[in-house]
């Protein structure tokens, strides 16, 4: 089964406006984190924002944030405000209990038009 | 502060030659990961180190694909003989704690086996 799931395989956006990107997840374990990356074309994974299974608000980065509704088992990104450079694959990942290691989403190829 | 640097940036080999990237953590990074990433896939763990010890390598190829890290900090990640389905970006990644606290991963190492 699917960790981690993420329904939508591309979004475009018009810059300067807002878009969310879904993700849901699966897990039996009370203690888990969840991530979401930015992969350019250049290749690297570049770290976005995180929130632990506990924490009570939802997590804000800049022009990022995170809509966690730990009930229904998602955790969608939220960009404000969108750039060009915002264009990019976005991974949503999540970490288990203590483990180390993470799962990732198949992940959400973004657009952003001018 | 240093990113992860990984080596070389691209690789084009026949199928049934051998193939080794090198990957350096971050310093102090006592974590250090592979994962393999397949085009329009999210990344999938290959190995976990913790120093130089093994702690995780279940998904690993072991008939193909060795792994080490002497010394507690570069590693390199070898594949001997290739595959076709082998092709794919081989993401480095180091980490300092278990937490609220991404990974930094590497540029990666696009790998094609023709």
């Amino acid at each position: 089964a699917q960790k981690i799931t993420q329904t939508q395989p591309g979004m475009f956006v018009q810059e300067k406006e807002a878009v969310t990107l879904d993700c849901t997840y699966d897990t039996s374990d009370p203690s888990y984190g969840l991530f979401w990356y930015k992969q350019p074309s250049s290749g690297e994974m570049i770290f976005l924002i995180y929130q632990g299974s506990y924490d009570q608000q939802n997590a804000t980065e800049g022009r990022y944030s995170l809509n966690f509704q730990k009930a229904r088992k998602s955790a969608n990104l939220v960009i404000s405000a969108s750039q060009l450079g915002d264009s990019a694959m976005y991974f949503c990942a999540m970490r288990e209990g203590q483990g180390q290691n993470f799962v990732f989403g198949p992940g959400t190829r973004l657009s952003v038009l001018p | 502060e240093a990113g992860v640097a990984q080596s070389p940036r691209y690789k084009i080999i026949e199928k049934r030659q051998s193939v080794a990237f090198w990957c350096n953590p971050i310093s102090g990074h006592a974590t250090l990961y592979w994962y393999q990433q397949i085009l329009g896939q999210g990344p999938k763990l290959l190995i976990q180190f913790q120093n130089n010890g093994v702690v995780d390598d279940s998904q690993l190829p072991k008939d193909r694909f060795s792994a080490e890290r002497l010394k507690g900090v570069d590693s390199t990640l070898k594949i001997q003989p290739a595959k076709l389905e082998d092709s794919a970006v081989y993401l480095c990644a180091s980490s300092l704690v278990t937490g609220r606290d991404g990974y930094t991963f590497g540029s990666g190492t696009r790998l094609t086996v023709v």
